[in-house]
């Protein structure tokens, strides 16, 4: 069974850098059919996807937060990580780590991704 | 992007009973790339439907998905006590990945 923890500050001064770490085990996170993603939710109830990456470094950003996100992968420690710069009160959330998997079958879609695995979650305040 | 939009925003039913969630999306997503999760309170999402229509691994047939285009439907044949959740749909079909804002169904 796959399992993915966040691990990293609860609280991130404004202008700093937020940084959040996911250990996978129970899988591998070196091989294709995977995006390594983060979501958050904020308010406790809008969740926002943020991006993800695969073990090939190809990336995916949401747009909102491009210019301040970075997802990486470390395949050889089974991690994935998010760095959000330039934090304000507004990225306050409960940050989760997750898998995409692909489910397609036949031709290749790239839109047959889907996130059947979630970490249990890390709330960030942002706050001086 | 995509806005997704759900509705209602809350539905009150008891156990036993028909629930039926509505999703609809302010553009096409074509015929299967959206995704319907279950989140109870102080867990993560869990996947529930994928392809429009197709049930995750352990999700009883109790739950079924149905929709394309612009919109989408899940529905709960008859509602256990474990059922009463938020409800999201997600669409897969453009970047950004976009979420609706939730059904939350009470007792």
């Amino acid at each position: 069974q796959v399992q993915l923890q966040e691990s990293g500050p609860g609280l991130v001064k404004p202008s700093e850098t937020l940084s959040l770490t996911c250990t996978v085990s129970g899988g591998s996170i070196n091989r294709g059919g995977y995006f390594w993603t983060w979501i958050r939710q904020l308010s406790g109830r809008g969740l926002e996807w943020i991006g993800d990456n695969d073990y090939s470094d190809i990336r995916n950003y949401n747009p909102s937060l491009k210019s301040r996100v970075d997802i990486s992968v470390d395949t050889s420690k089974s991690q994935f990580s998010l760095k959000l710069k330039s934090v304000t009160a507004a990225d306050t959330a409960v940050y989760y780590c997750a898998r995409r998997t692909y489910f397609g079958s036949g031709r290749y879609d790239p839109n047959k991704y889907y996130i059947d695995y979630w970490g249990q979650g890390a709330l960030v305040t942002v706050s001086s | 992007e995509i806005v997704l939009t759900q509705s209602p925003g809350t539905l009150s039913l008891s156990p036993g009973e028909r629930a039926t969630l509505s999703c609809k999306t302010s553009q096409s997503v074509g015929s299967s790339y959206l995704a319907w999760f279950q989140q109870k309170p102080g867990q993560a999402p869990r996947l529930l439907i994928y392809g429009a229509s197709t049930r995750a691994t352990g999700i009883p047939d109790r739950f079924s998905g149905s929709g394309s285009g612009t919109d989408f439907t899940l529905t709960i044949s008859r509602l256990e006590p474990d059922d009463f959740a938020v409800y999201y749909c997600q669409q897969s079909g453009s970047s950004p990945l976009t979420f609706g804002g939730g059904t939350r169904v009470e007792i």
